[in-house]
């Protein structure tokens, strides 16, 4: 079993739909989960950082911790065009010296205008 | 403006050559890393850096190498020794505490 497993998707939805975007993981030593955006040709993008479990809202997006499910999601509302990008979800066991990321694979989404 | 500056965008090595990525920034950050980005594959640390003359391998250093001689620059060199270089390079660093911040990436591919 990986250690953090992401649908690639493609998700393809109409401008202005509901987008949700999950993350499953098997380590249960995470505690801060963090989601980027990356466009085409171009480096990932931070959107959210969470610690722990629960929501933080930010705009249009929402994300969502589950700790004891060991799952995380992300939730896009009136989805716009200008949101087609990769998804990336990426969390950590810490934050201090021996920090590093285990990513995801990323989804891939399309906003149809 | 502070950010993560790598170059060049697009590089192309011959068969048996070693080339250097570049990543600079300016944003006084201590930490700083060097991904790989594959079709299909997701992120893969290659090499880390906490602070300066300090660096350690990720899960698939072999093949390249890396020196921090000042906070502010972490090249990648990618040795004739990497059998399969074609791919996305990534450069990212980060404050204490904080999270990881990525620069615009540098395609490498095998002529």
């Amino acid at each position: 079993q990986k250690e953090v497993e992401q649908d690639p998707g493609p998700l393809s939805v109409p401008e202005g739909a509901i987008v949700s975007l999950n993350c499953t993981y098997s380590n249960s030593a995470f505690q801060y989960f963090m989601w980027y955006r990356q466009y085409s040709r171009e480096g990932p993008e931070l959107l959210m950082y969470t610690y722990s479990s629960g929501n933080k809202e930010d705009g249009r997006f929402t994300a969502q911790v589950d700790k004891s499910s060991k799952y995380i999601s992300l939730f896009i509302r009136d989805s716009q065009p200008s949101d087609s990008a990769t998804y990336l979800c990426a969390m950590s066991v810490g934050g201090g010296s021996n920090y590093k990321l285990t990513f995801g694979k990323g989804t891939l989404l399309t906003v149809n205008p | 403006d502070g950010g993560i500056t790598q170059s060049p965008k697009y590089l192309f090595r011959k068969e048996g050559q070693n080339v250097t990525l570049s990543c600079e920034q300016n944003l006084n950050h201590d930490a700083m890393y060097w991904y790989r980005q594959d079709p299909g594959q997701g992120l893969r640390l290659i090499y880390y850096s906490q602070i300066v003359n300090d660096f350690q391998k990720g899960d698939i250093a072999e093949g390249y190498s890396v020196s921090r001689e000042k906070k502010e620059s972490f090249p990648l060199t990618v040795t004739s020794a990497q059998k399969n270089p074609t791919a996305f390079y990534l450069c990212a660093s980060r404050d204490r505490g904080q999270p990881q911040h990525f620069g615009d990436g540098t395609r490498l591919s095998i002529l």
